[in-house]
């Protein structure tokens, strides 16, 4: 079945300081990728749509300066938070939907936590 | 108003007994609908998606009410592996998925 990796799976990080995530999807391509956010007991909200080769679509309120979003390969798009505060602090989750396939098909990564000291 | 509505729970049910819970969503336009399953600090996994006609996939079975605009998720028999919080999904006329907060069910033995 289709396989999407991310990592790093976990990440503590001083505040001030980038970090990056990636999402890999290991058994198929992917045109667009989703990034998701998730604070504690609340819902996954998109963030934006990845697309290879162009430049990704933020959701409103999502700073495109803070959360700097690439998509370099048909397999691989990467979240880097810039200047990260505790208030970044949260579980992201990325999903890819294979080239060509529905969107109805969206396979999820394990997700990464990050929590900003 | 939240896009995609759901009863938090907790629904604390016994092994064996039946359990059900609904979602509301606020789109009418809204084309496709899914239930996911996450467990605690994982990803959501794809559980069922849900037809119009309703549809049964072994002890789960899944509702949609687009006159009412809510889906329901009927889960029988439950077993104690099904103690997780279920997420109701929607895809609206484009490709972003909405994500309900999710409710959440423990089974006790």
């Amino acid at each position: 079945g289709a396989v999407v990796s991310q990592h790093p799976s976990r990440v503590i990080c001083k505040s001030g300081t980038s970090v990056k995530i990636e999402c890999r999807s290991l058994d198929f391509q992917a045109t667009t990728m989703f990034w998701y956010r998730q604070f504690p007991k609340q819902s996954l909200m998109l963030m934006a749509t990845s697309n290879e080769g162009s430049k990704a679509t933020y959701e409103q309120g999502v700073e495109k300066d803070k959360f700097l979003i690439n998509h370099a390969s048909l397999t691989l798009s990467t979240l880097t938070v810039t200047s990260a505060h505790p208030e970044d602090s949260s579980f992201y989750i990325c999903s890819a939907t294979p080239s060509g396939a529905s969107y109805n098909e969206q396979f999820f990564g394990p997700g990464t936590r990050l929590t900003v000291l | 108003r939240k896009e995609v509505e759901q009863d938090p729970g907790p629904f604390n049910v016994p092994e064996g007994a039946t359990v059900a819970f609904n979602c509301t969503y606020s789109n009418s336009a809204s084309q496709s609908f899914f239930w996911y399953r996450q467990d605690c600090r994982k990803e959501p996994k794809l559980l069922m998606s849900v037809y119009s006609s309703g549809n049964e996939d072994g002890r789960f079975t899944a509702q949609l009410n687009r006159a009412s605009q809510y889906i329901s998720l009927l889960i029988r028999d439950s077993k104690l592996s099904d103690s997780a919080t279920y997420l109701c999904v929607v895809r609206d006329n484009d490709y972003k998925l909405s994500f309900g907060a999710g409710t959440t069910v423990t089974v006790r033995a």
